[in-house]
């Protein structure tokens, strides 16, 4: 099994350019995340998806965008990046099932330079 | 909303210390995870709390699930340089599986 895999793993972005993180995983998971993590800080969550074609925001959503066509997939578009998007970006997924099985797998993760 | 709060936020230890973290939550959590990340790598699940009280054990490390739910700790004993990383817990609550990261606990481990 991939688990969740994450591309790129690296980018620089110029101030205004956009881009698209891609995240898919292969476990049929219906719960999946995008999270940001700048030092010292954790982890913030900018938006999730209960399953295909809902998503809703994070603690962190504002400069970003998703969308869940499919199961697998969870793109994450950022729109006009700004230094302040200078982050390691995570994405990660979780089955449903109950309180019990609500572990999360994380991609290897996306490293992300906006100058 | 739900906050949870995680102290220290650094420990530096000698070879062979122990090591302890602590979560706390602003509401009753229905579960709670931890997590470990190693040095430019991502979150690994470690373990999840269910029960009031619970105690669990993996080889060196001991994790507690406080009695009112509110609460958890990760202790380790005798900590060996591989331990180094970042441990972080998520708390769930209110019947949402939408985990609240803390901010994690960076242990370094001197030789």
């Amino acid at each position: 099994n991939a688990g969740v895999t994450q591309t790129p793993k690296f980018r620089i972005l110029k101030i205004g350019q956009s881009m698209t993180l891609q995240c898919a995983q292969d476990m049929n998971h219906n719960y999946m995340y995008w999270y940001r993590q700048d030092p010292g800080m954790g982890l913030k969550l900018i938006y999730y998806s209960v399953g295909a074609g809902i998503t809703d925001k994070g603690e962190v959503p504002n400069g970003y965008n998703v969308s869940r066509s499919t199961t697998e997939d969870f793109p994450l578009r950022l729109e006009l990046a700004a230094p302040s998007q200078t982050s390691v970006y995570f994405c990660a997924s979780s089955g449903t099932g109950g309180v019990m099985n609500t572990e999360a797998f994380f991609g290897q993760g996306t490293r992300l330079t906006v100058v | 909303g739900q906050q949870v709060m995680q102290i220290p936020q650094y420990q530096h230890v000698q070879e062979g210390e122990d090591f302890t973290t602590y979560c706390n939550s602003s509401t009753t959590l229905s579960n709670i995870q931890w997590y470990k990340q190693r040095p430019g790598g991502h979150p690994v699940f470690l373990i999840q709390l269910v029960k009031s009280g619970e105690v669990k054990k993996q080889k060196r490390l001991t994790f507690q699930f406080g009695e009112a739910k509110k609460n958890s700790s990760l202790h380790i004993t005798a900590t060996q340089t591989t331990d180094v990383g970042t441990y972080f817990c998520a708390g769930s609550a209110g019947g949402s599986y939408i985990p609240t990261f803390g901010r994690g606990t960076s242990l370094i481990v001197h030789p």
